[in-house]
């Protein structure tokens, strides 16, 4: 199996709203990544747990707040988003974290803030 | 620092010809290469990718690139394409002074034209 999925795939949410993004994967991969995708634009990383851990951050608002429950899965909270927050957003994961390894993408989830 | 340069935003090709979409990076230090192609309303998928050994690799439908260290160039190319290459392709580059983070190009659409 070497499929990474994401729920929902869509999502309308209002800016005082709180939803969640989740994303699993069973390939037994220890690096897990968030990317956020804008409409003819390259995946721009979020976030990125190894094992389970926090390892990188990329100065992303706080009203975006990842968990890592266990290894195979991946959560992205979302609050009190803007609408310049309406993206793609892609969950990637590697069998380890690091530069030779490629990455698994979901189909990602279309977001929309009103 | 790395970066990545995709020299064409947009390649129109008709279909059965040849095509190359070109790439361009920078980096300090040994690098790893990758093709990345994103159909639409779908997650990126690998192509291709370098991390040693031959310079010229292949992808199992039809693509291929070629790792030249002296251009710090890896351009994608395939001698005949067909209406479904119709894509988004993504040169990436990673290094181990970046740890985790693949920095993604900027994209290329290749529209095959019947």
């Amino acid at each position: 199996d070497t499929e990474v999925t994401q729920t929902p795939k869509h999502l309308v949410m209002g800016m005082t709203n709180k939803k969640s993004l989740k994303c699993e994967q069973h390939m037994g991969h220890r690096a897990m990544y968030w990317y956020k995708q804008k409409a003819k634009k390259p995946p721009e990383l979020m976030f990125v747990y190894s094992y389970e851990k926090l390892s990188i951050n990329e100065s992303v608002p706080s009203r975006f707040s990842p968990e890592c429950p266990n290894s195979s899965l991946l959560n992205l909270h979302l609050h009190a988003l803007q609408p310049e927050d309406s993206a793609l957003y892609l969950c990637a994961s590697s069998q380890e974290g690091g530069a030779t390894y490629e990455q698994y993408f979901g189909p990602g989830t279309r977001l929309t803030v009103t | 620092a790395q970066s990545v340069t995709q020299l064409d935003s947009q390649v129109p090709v008709f279909e059965e010809a040849p095509v190359e979409l070109r790439c361009n990076y920078s980096s300090s230090v040994s690098v790893y290469l990758f093709w990345y192609v994103q159909y639409p309303n779908q997650g990126l998928q690998l192509l291709l990718k370098y991390l040693s050994g031959s310079t010229l690799v292949e992808s199992i439908n039809g693509f291929e690139a070629e790792f030249n260290k002296s251009q710090t160039s890896f351009h994608l190319r395939k001698p005949s394409v067909h209406i479904s290459d119709t894509a988004e392709y993504f040169c990436a580059v990673s290094d181990w002074g970046g740890g985790f983070k693949t920095i993604f190009g900027a994209g290329t659409r290749l529209f095959v034209k019947a």
